[in-house]
């Protein structure tokens, strides 16, 4: 079962910040929060992933809070091609089977 | 950088009848997976490889699914015999192992094949 809760969709204005939450209320000490995304008909995407430190690379941005109970990936000018599920996924390095867990998601629409 | 390669697109058959899927994952890559998404929900891991390995399997339907990657490279999935509820898109992913250091590399995936059974 996923260890991340998502609220199931949300909008966003084209050309704002999309700022997308995640709870992992259960995370663990050695377990980083990883964010795919899947457009329509596509295989899911890649984002970004972090231990505790926020990042930022050219696609987006994750803030992780302190306590590391939840992140929020950031998308800083939206466009229309974002719109796609977005997946906030939590896992452990090293053991070998590395299998993303997929929940859901959250449905990011971007409203033109 | 050529990316996951899959084939078919797109497969309808009939129940009880069987299917295969090919997977062509990125050069260089020893990891390879099979995900199963029904429409709705996420992907969900069918099995792993590492070269011509199983590393987990432990979520494919054993009876009537079955996986190969005889030379570590190219993998084929096969369901014999097919149900209604196989119906879902089969993802194929790859990436490159984990380091030393216990780094998890992303997961590349391919464009996946739709099955319809009917």
């Amino acid at each position: 079962d996923a260890k991340t809760t998502q609220p199931p969709s949300m909008d966003c204005a084209e050309g704002r910040a999309a700022n997308l939450p995640c709870n992992h209320s259960t995370i663990s000490g050695n377990e980083y929060v990883y964010w795919y995304r899947q457009i329509h008909s596509q295989g899911p995407q890649y984002i970004i992933h972090g231990l505790k430190n926020n990042e930022t690379n050219e696609m987006a941005s994750l803030i992780i809070t302190e306590d590391r109970k939840s992140s929020t990936l950031i998308l800083p000018h939206a466009t229309l091609r974002d719109t796609a599920v977005y997946y906030c996924i939590v896992r452990a390095p090293g053991g070998g089977a590395d299998g993303l867990t997929f929940g859901k998601g959250t449905h990011l629409i971007i409203q033109p | 950088e050529a990316g996951v390669a899959q084939s078919p697109r797109y497969k309808i058959i009939e129940k009880r009848q069987s299917v295969a899927f090919w997977c062509n994952p990125i050069s260089g890559h020893a990891t390879l997976y099979w995900y199963q998404q029904i429409l709705g929900q996420g992907p969900k891991l069918l099995i792993q490889f590492q070269n011509n390995g199983v590393v987990d399997d432990s979520q494919l339907p054993k009876d009537r699914f079955s996986a190969e990657r005889l030379k570590g490279v190219d993998s084929t999935l096969k369901i014999q015999p097919a149900k209604l509820e196989d119906s879902a898109v089969y993802l194929c992913a790859s990436s490159l192992p984990p380091s030393r250091g216990g780094y998890e590399h992303e997961q590349f995936f391919g464009p996946g094949t739709r099955l319809t059974v009917l």
